[in-house]
């Protein structure tokens, strides 16, 4: 089965702060994203990278960056946490190809306060 | 631009009853379409999808699909709800124009299963 890990299921921090989100998976995978979840928003995609130090910009960057320096880890990073960046971070993994199938981790669940 | 809209936020349904959860979609080509469910405190997992062939398709746990092309629809369907249906789910289509396997989400409908 794939595997797909988040460093944190919950996770409090104080605004300004620098917070990381880890995500590893275990397949081997090309593709990597970070989605944000909200209450009647469903999933928006932050960022996603398609290779070693490669990147894209999703629907949301702002206010993220991201970095993938090993093929099996992504990771997500909050420059300067704020209040507005409270929710909840989904990272996934698939093969290339538009007709993969994504799999995702179980969320970390972020409190700023 | 791409989106999906799926009307329902909840949905209540009696276990043993039937269940059609609505997704319309906009895309400018063929799409390719998901159906995920996310059980409370979980990720997403998916259960089904069509990119091509046969507009019926079958996925795990009793769940088919039906893509129509002319209602840009893929609505979700099973006939005999069980309580361990109650969940989220989202409808999703792809790829992003310039390629890869990005998908836009809908927001999303909750399913609740009353006993």
């Amino acid at each position: 089965d794939v595997k797909v890990t988040q460093s944190s299921r919950y996770l409090v921090k104080r605004t300004g702060e620098k917070v990381f989100l880890e995500c590893v998976q275990d397949m081997d995978h090309e593709n990597m994203f970070w989605y944000r979840q909200d209450p009647g928003l469903g999933l928006r995609l932050i960022y996603f990278s398609y290779d070693v130090k490669m990147k894209e910009k999703g629907d949301i960057p702002e206010g993220y960056s991201v970095s993938r320096e090993k093929k099996e880890r992504f990771s997500l990073i909050l420059e300067s946490a704020s209040t507005n960046q409270t929710s909840m971070y989904l990272c996934a993994s698939s093969w290339g190809g538009p007709q993969e199938t994504q799999y995702f981790g179980p969320g970390t669940r972020l409190l700023v306060l | 631009a791409q989106s999906v809209t799926q009307p329902d936020i909840h949905i209540t349904v009696s276990e043993g009853a039937s269940l059609e959860l609505r997704c319309n979609y906009s895309y400018g080509a063929t799409p390719y379409l998901f159906w995920y469910v996310q059980s409370p405190g979980q990720g997403l997992q998916l259960l089904l999808k069509y990119f091509s062939g046969d507009t019926l398709v079958q996925g795990i746990k009793g769940f088919e699909a039906e893509f129509k092309r002319s209602q840009s629809s893929f609505n979700l369907r099973k006939p005999s709800v069980h309580w361990s249906d109650a969940a989220e789910y989202f409808c999703a289509v792809g790829p992003f124009t310039g390629g890869g396997n990005k998908l836009t989400f809908g927001t999303g409908t909750q399913l609740k299963v009353e006993l």
